[in-house]
């Protein structure tokens, strides 16, 4: 079964910091762009940040540029997501989801999400 | 304020046909980027609807179907049911922002 599985978010300061993590089964992880998505609540989906297969480009949107860095491990099939610095406007459920292999931009599998809190 | 506007509701009555409408522009819709719609029950994830404006996953039912026009897209959802009751986003890519952009949800009710 194909599945994504999100941890690591919890409560933190502002000015803290968070590394989420994201465990991928079922498929071929190194062959498919994996991207953060969040949705603050009550709000809609916020796109944070993407990387391609190998690892070796990465995009981010300007909200978290420059505070958030996305990483993968394929030998852990692991999506990893840094986060410093971080706002109360950061408050989110963030969920990880993987591109479809054909179509640039389209999550075809979504993790559950995990909780980021940020709050003095 | 979303790139790609959506309506914040609509509803309709069991059986009915709602359509939801997705607006963007020539940096987005418009260049021809390819729209795709998730539909987003009750407090869960967001599941992939409709893909590349028109095609649908496997398991999602034909009553869900997608097309796109110059600068917009929408998703059409005939035979309404209950458990159609949830909330829809629509997504494209924007080239002036060089990343993907989601449309702000609209919400389905069902009467």
């Amino acid at each position: 079964e194909v599945q994504l599985l999100e941890s690591g978010g919890g409560l933190v300061q502002p000015g803290g910091s968070l590394r989420l993590s994201c465990a991928a089964s079922g498929f071929t992880f190194s062959s498919y762009a994996m991207n953060w998505v969040r949705q603050a609540p009550g709000k809609g989906l916020e796109w944070v940040s993407g990387i391609s297969g190998r690892g070796g480009t990465s995009y981010y949107s300007d909200s978290v540029k420059g505070r958030f860095t996305i990483s993968r491990d394929n030998s852990k099939n692991t999506l990893y997501v840094q986060m410093n610095s971080l706002r109360a406007e950061d408050t989110a459920i963030y969920y990880c989801a993987k591109e479809d292999g054909d179509y640039e931009d389209a999550f075809d599998i979504w993790g559950q999400g995990t909780m980021v809190t940020v709050s003095s | 304020q979303s790139v790609l506007t959506q309506p914040p509701s609509v509803s309709g009555a069991p059986g009915q046909r709602v359509t939801i409408y997705c607006t963007g522009s020539s940096s987005n819709i418009g260049a021809g980027y390819d729209v795709h719609w998730y539909q987003q029950l009750p407090g869960t994830a967001p599941k992939l609807l409709i893909y590349g404006n028109n095609n649908r996953p496997s398991g999602v039912p034909d009553r869900f179907s997608g097309s796109k026009s110059a600068t917009s897209a929408s998703l059409a959802i005939t035979g309404l049911q209950a458990e159609d009751e949830a909330d829809y986003y629509c997504q494209s890519y924007d080239s002036s922002l060089s990343v993907g952009v989601f449309g702000g949800g609209t919400r389905l009710t069902v009467l």
